[in-house]
């Protein structure tokens, strides 16, 4: 299977400090994207980072990626209890199909 | 960014019968648009790339003949679940890449469609 795998399953922590999300993937991608979604919703896109990149930053988020590892990070600073939602990664390889990760469940507690 | 919408957002219906989803790309023509099943706590499943004017790709284990695809337009692509068993009660979610936009790898996800068959 071309799915990744993420780590934690689910993570639980307090409004303002960072929660940091991990995705392992199995095979060579052109880029990689992470993607919130809230239960029972659809996902939102939040940042894309693609095979030759090593870092990218977007507001509160910072993603990295080492293709060397076949794996990434989600970085979330200051967390706010609106973040609470599951996170996902998903790359793309040459197909240009998505594979999604099994997912984080984040819990934001105010 | 381009937005995704489907139709209907939310479907109840008997064992046996046939259930239509759409997925409208709003505001962009797309060529390609994905169709993905997710089961509860779980993650996505890509089902089948829907490619307009031909056919659909399946994912290995997805059933062709259950799962109907049609992208007749460049903004519009079906998906028919037929004989729709308790089984296929789902939350089903289509995509679409906007070829002609800045963020030509990105793809735009519909809001969903809760599936839930008696």
């Amino acid at each position: 299977s071309q799915q990744g795998e993420e780590d934690p399953q689910a993570l639980s922590i307090q409004e303002g400090e960072n929660a940091t999300m991990n995705c392992s993937y199995k095979t060579s991608i052109n880029n990689l994207q992470w993607y919130r979604q809230n239960s029972g919703r659809g996902l939102v896109h939040l940042i894309l980072i693609r095979s030759n990149e090593r870092e990218k930053h977007s507001g509160r988020l910072r993603v990295t990626l080492d293709t060397s590892k076949k794996s990434s990070s989600l970085l979330i600073t200051a967390s706010r209890a609106a973040d609470t939602a599951s996170y996902f990664c998903a790359t793309e390889t040459g197909a240009n199909n998505l594979f999604f990760g099994t997912g984080t469940r984040l819990t934001v507690i105010p | 960014g381009a937005v995704v919408s489907q139709h209907p957002s939310r479907v109840i219906c008997k064992s046996g019968t046939s259930v239509k989803i759409e997925c409208r790309s709003l505001d962009f023509q797309a060529t390609t648009m994905f169709w993905y099943r997710q089961f509860p706590k779980q993650s996505l499943m890509l089902m089948a790339t829907s490619n307009e004017g031909s056919k659909a790709t399946y994912e290995q284990g997805v059933e062709k003949d259950k799962f109907l695809i049609n992208h007749a337009s460049l903004t519009l692509s079906t998906l028919t679940v037929t004989s729709a068993h308790p089984e296929d009660s789902s939350f089903y979610i289509c995509s679409a890449r906007d070829p002609s936009g800045r963020a030509f790898d990105e793809q735009f996800f519909g809001p969903g469609t809760r599936l839930t068959v008696l």
